[in-house]
């Protein structure tokens, strides 16, 4: 069965600071494997998704993330933190072929300091 | 475009109430799922559904029950409802499932007094 691991709960960067939210995944074929964000007293929503066809994948509001398979990771990234962007962030995992489960990870709350 | 709908948005019951919390889409996905989001866990799945007249447990079924009549919607009951059911439940949509999209509703916040 497929599984993410994210570590942190929470991350707390500045405004204009990197941002790197981690994601592992645990498959023994390369699945599906997503970003979403929920903003405060909201659903989630779809920032990026990797499906195969390319391994650095840009999705909105700027964040992107690279899947490597050596490293079974799929970190999400953004160059530069708005404070808009203090949300939480949770990593998905699909299998392929068949009912498969749409699995999340715990969580990262991110966190932007003035 | 209504999406997924779910209601109530707020919800107090008292410990062996039962209720039903309403999911609703109108895009025609096959595939809808019920999650409960609590600090710290993530979203962990109740149960799923892969179109009219089949569902499925998730990892944290107990306590819960699902029927799909029709494919707009997937209503989940509760049956006895006890404090540990206090959460925020997500109901979602997938027009597939591998490499889809989830749609999602805006939350139910549950408590159980």
């Amino acid at each position: 069965a497929q599984s993410v691991t994210q570590l942190g709960s929470h991350v707390s960067v500045s405004e204009g600071a990197l941002v790197l939210l981690r994601c592992n995944y645990s498959s023994s074929v390369p699945p599906y494997l997503f970003w979403y964000v929920q903003y405060p007293n909201q659903g989630l929503q779809l920032l990026l998704k990797y499906t195969s066809a390319a391994t650095l994948v840009k999705g909105i509001n700027g964040f992107e993330a690279e899947f490597k398979k050596s490293e079974t990771s799929f970190h999400l990234t953004k160059p530069s933190a708005h404070m808009s962007d203090a949300a939480e962030y949770f990593c998905a995992v699909s299998g392929r072929g068949g009912a498969q489960k749409l699995v999340f990870g715990q969580g990262t709350r991110l966190t932007i300091n003035p | 475009n209504a999406g997924v709908t779910q209601t109530p948005k707020f919800q107090v019951l008292k410990t062996g109430q039962s209720m039903t919390l309403q999911c609703a889409q109108d895009m025609n996905h096959e595939y809808m799922s019920w999650y409960r989001q609590d600090p710290g866990m993530g979203l962990r799945l109740i149960h799923y559904s892969v179109g009219a007249g089949i569902t499925d447990q998730g990892e944290v079924p107990n306590g819960y029950n699902v029927s799909r009549s029709t494919t707009e919607d997937f209503p989940l009951r509760l049956l006895s409802a006890a404090p540990s059911q206090t959460s925020v439940y997500f109901c979602a949509s997938r027009p597939g499932t591998g490499e889809t999209e989830a749609f999602f509703g805006q939350g139910t916040r549950l408590t159980v007094v």
